[in-house]
């Protein structure tokens, strides 16, 4: 069993949808979870950040862990055309020092808003 | 230049070149990292430096060797590559704290490498 798995998609929507990204995982101490966004021909840019389980809201974006389920999702809200890119799930099992602090990612999720 | 920046942008090198990636942070962090990515798969940990001392190497070949002069910049040098090696190589950078939490870490845009 991989230790994140992340649907790749590809997912398309219109514009103004809600869009729902999820990661499940497997290793029940990781602590920290991110969501990356990568544009093509660009490095991943971290979009949220979360600790331990709940939710974080910036703007159009919402993280939700759920570690008892270890589930992970990503909603984003009024969904733009700019917002088409690829979305990495991330998570580590804690703070740096050798191989704990290192990130495991997932395969990414390729999305496209249509106009 | 700010952020992280990576070069070649492109490379299309031999199995029997060596060539090497460079990569420099202008953000002041004290660490450094080169991961591979490749179609379909999860981005891949290959190397950490902390403090220019290497902390990690994830089971890398030895076709692929890395080096740290200073906390500023990172390369990764290239012999006898196989095709199956033809990925994008990202570097990023973080400031570890020590402290019990996640840096974030910040990406380079990648270098795009096709092995022949």
């Amino acid at each position: 069993q991989k230790e994140v798995e992340q649907d790749p998609g590809p997912l398309s929507v219109p514009e103004g949808a809600i869009v729902s990204l999820n990661c499940t995982y497997s290793n029940s101490a990781f602590q920290y979870f991110m969501w990356y966004r990568q544009y093509s021909r660009k490095g991943p840019e971290l979009l949220m950040y979360t600790y331990s389980s709940g939710n974080k809201e910036d703007g159009r974006f919402t993280a939700q862990v759920d570690k008892s389920s270890k589930y992970i999702s990503l909603f984003i809200r009024d969904s733009q055309p700019s917002d088409s890119a690829t979305y990495l799930c991330a998570m580590a099992l804690g703070n740096y020092g050798g191989s704990q602090g290192n990130l495991i990612f997932g395969k990414g999720t390729k999305l496209s808003v249509k106009p | 230049e700010t952020g992280v920046t990576q070069t070649p942008r492109h490379l299309v090198m031999g199995m029997t070149n060596k060539k090497s990636l460079k990569c420099e942070q202008h953000l002041g962090h004290n660490a450094m990292y080169w991961y591979k990515q490749s179609a379909k798969k999860p981005l891949e940990l290959m190397f950490v430096y902390s403090l220019e001392e290497r902390v990690e190497n994830n089971s890398v070949p030895s076709r692929f060797s890395p080096e740290c002069p200073n906390s500023s910049h990172l390369f990764l040098h290239l012999h006898t590559l196989q095709p199956e090696d033809s990925a994008l190589y990202l570097c990023a950078s973080s400031q570890e704290s020590g402290a019990d939490i996640q840096e974030t870490q910040y990406f380079g845009p990648g270098t795009r490498l096709l092995v022949l």
